[in-house]
């Protein structure tokens, strides 16, 4: 069955350094998003993406967001100069346009900012 | 700010009972209600997309109901097994096909055999 990749699984950074997270969405999906949950809170929406631009984005996805499809197949989430609140799982989900489909999500990125 | 609740937060039962988990979510520009089973260290995994037309779905041993006047969902298992303890995370979709998803926190769910 189909999958969607993340790299890396955990990744630990300093604060105030760049991050870059990549996916690999299923290759017949056009739909992307991104998805976070800080420990032991809900999971929340950050971004979608459709068409090469972004459809919406929450509060929470601000200028130190940044999203891309740079290559036809990645989908890459940049934060550019980290905090400690941006600590959490991060989840990359892809969909089939249009209809009823349930999304399927990768299985994570542990994002931990020291 | 759009507020989605589960109960109960977690549930501890014995092999072979049937248990039920409600979520109740903002009824108004609602498009669909998605349910999805998260196992420690792995996805989540779709469930169950439930339409505006309130109809039953059920996979195996699996079935969910939804009020879309009132706003709410129950996700039933029958006969639980030790390989359905999970968490499992209500979402309901708003702003037609291309919405995004919001999530309650989940009804983590331990089956003991």
């Amino acid at each position: 069955e189909p999958e969607v990749t993340q790299t890396p699984s955990h990744q630990v950074t300093q604060m105030g350094q760049e991050v870059i997270l990549r996916c690999v969405p299923i290759s017949n999906h056009l739909y992307f998003y991104w998805y976070r949950q800080i420990l032991g809170q809900k999971v929340e929406f950050l971004v979608s993406f459709y068409n090469n631009e972004i459809s919406e984005k929450s509060e929470i996805f601000d200028d130190q967001f940044s999203v891309e499809r740079p290559d036809g197949s990645n989908f890459t989430l940049k934060i550019r100069s980290t905090k400690l609140e941006d600590s959490a799982m991060y989840f990359c989900a892809s969909r089939r346009v249009g209809g009823y489909y349930g999304y399927t999500f990768g299985s994570g990125t542990r994002l931990t900012v020291v | 700010i759009l507020n989605v609740e589960q109960s109960p937060q977690s549930l501890h039962v014995q092999e072979g009972d049937s248990t039920n988990f409600t979520c109740s979510f903002p009824s108004s520009n609602f498009y669909a209600l998605h349910w999805y089973r998260w196992e420690t260290a792995k996805s989540p995994e779709a469930l169950f997309v439930m339409t505006l037309n309130g109809d039953e779905k059920k996979k195996g041993r699996i079935s969910a109901t939804l009020n879309t006047k009132e706003g709410y969902s129950y996700l039933y298992i029958k006969g639980s097994q030790p390989e359905d303890s999970a968490t499992y995370l209500c979402a309901p979709q708003y702003g037609g096909s291309q919405g995004n998803l919001i999530f309650g926190k989940g009804t983590k769910l331990s089956v003991k055999p």
